[in-house]
Order: structure tokens, then sequence, then C-alpha cells
């Protein structure tokens, strides 16, 4: 176990529809990743907060966004659906560190279907 | 941008036997970091073994080694001893260290079967 957890973890729905991804970051990270995985594809990193700001940004589509609440949560939505965006998406986090030494830790991901 | 490149899709190795795969990454920093995650079945990420890259002396974890060659910008993993419970997809990983903290990016990943 990671100590990362993420809900849910299977969601089906269908294109057109908005899903919001919930992600709880280990005690004391404040640092979340968010990533996708396309069937047999590599992770792609989609976006980046740390301590509620956006930090970095990756190859995200407009009709996702994702924010960081004050607790450390993070939520990434999903607007808009279509087929091709059925994936796994992964969150991740880290400590603060001004070197990123530190190890990033995944948690299960949360399997998205879109039919 | 950085690139991580892992040019072999599948790799099968007989138990109790080796099995080298392979990564190479494209970046102009000298400072970084290089991982090996496992994926499962259950697709978890697991991290398997990490390098950075300002070491000279290669990363060791019980069974899995690197071998890591900065001018050539190689990465490969060996695991030694192999087991059924090895059979996953590898994703060779690099992050930076000269921005504080970045996110990871991944190579395509390799498949690896393990015959009993």
């Amino acid at each position: 176990d990671s100590g990362v957890t993420q809900t849910p973890k299977h969601l089906i729905t269908a294109t057109g529809q908005r899903v919001t991804l919930r992600c709880s970051p280990r005690s004391g990270d404040l640092s979340v990743y968010w990533y996708q995985q396309s069937l047999d594809q590599g992770l792609q990193f989609l976006i980046q907060y740390y301590n509620g700001e956006e930090r970095a940004k990756g190859n995200i589509l407009e009709r996702f966004s994702a924010q960081q609440f004050p607790d450390l949560h993070s939520e990434l939505n999903l607007s808009s659906l279509e087929l091709g965006d059925s994936a796994l998406y992964f969150c991740a986090s880290t400590e603060m560190d001004h070197l990123p030494r530190n190890t990033i830790y995944f948690g299960e991901g949360s399997w998205l279907t879109v039919v | 941008a950085q690139t991580v490149t892992q040019s072999q899709p599948e790799m099968s190795v007989q138990e109790a036997e080796t099995v080298t795969l392979s990564c190479t990454y494209d970046t102009s920093e000298s400072d970084y970091y290089l991982f090996w995650y496992k994926q499962p079945p259950s697709r978890q990420m697991i991290l398997v073994i990490r390098q950075e890259a300002y070491k000279q002396q290669n990363a060791t974890e019980n069974r899995f080694s690197v071998n890591f060659q900065k001018a050539a910008k190689s990465f490969s993993l060996k695991i030694s001893d192999s087991q059924l419970g090895d059979a996953a997809m590898y994703f060779c990983a690099y992050r930076s260290l000269e921005s504080g903290n970045t996110p990871l990016v991944f190579g395509k990943g390799t498949r690896l079967s393990v015959i009993a």
C-alpha cells in the first residue's frame, strides 16, 4: 500500500458526460501528479499541483481540469467525455523538497471506461 | 524536453535465468534521476530501482541491478534469477533534478514474460 488513495477504482460513463476522480496523497505529501495511461501505453503526465497551486502542465486536454484543495486532496475533472478518454488515471504524490530526490508514490489508479 | 525510449516492446525469459531490459534517454541536463517501475497485471506502479545520475556506482536492489552509462545515456535493468512474479510491464522513467519537484517522464514500457 503506497498510501495514495484514489476513488473511484472503476467508473463507466457515457460519451458527453463529466466525471470527477479524487486523490488523497500520502500523509504529509504536498505535491500531487496526475497521469493518464491508455491501453497498452506508457504513462502520460497531465498536471501537477503543489500545496494548492498548479506547478506543471503536461498533455492535458482543455476538457480536463484539476485542482488541489487546502486539505491537499486533489480532483481531476474530465468533461465532454469521448471514447478515447477511456484509460487508467493515476494519481501520485511526493513530499515537497527543494530537490526532487524523494520517491513518487502512485495510487492504484481509477479505471475510466467511456461507452 | 526529455524523452525516454524503450526499444523492446516485449521480452521473455526462462525462470531462474537472467534478462536485461534496455532504456535510453535524451537530455541536455547533467543532474537527474532514473527509475525502473514495475506494473503487474494489477496495474499498480511499483518502484523497482532508482539511480542518481551523479553517482557512478550502479544501483542494486536484491535481484535487480542497473547498468548506467551516462555518456551513452543508457540505463538498462538486469533481473537475475527471474521468478514468475517478475512477469509485468516495466517502465523506465526520467526525472529532472534541475527545477524542483518535476514529474516523471516515462518510456512506453517493455512487457516481460517469465516462462516456467
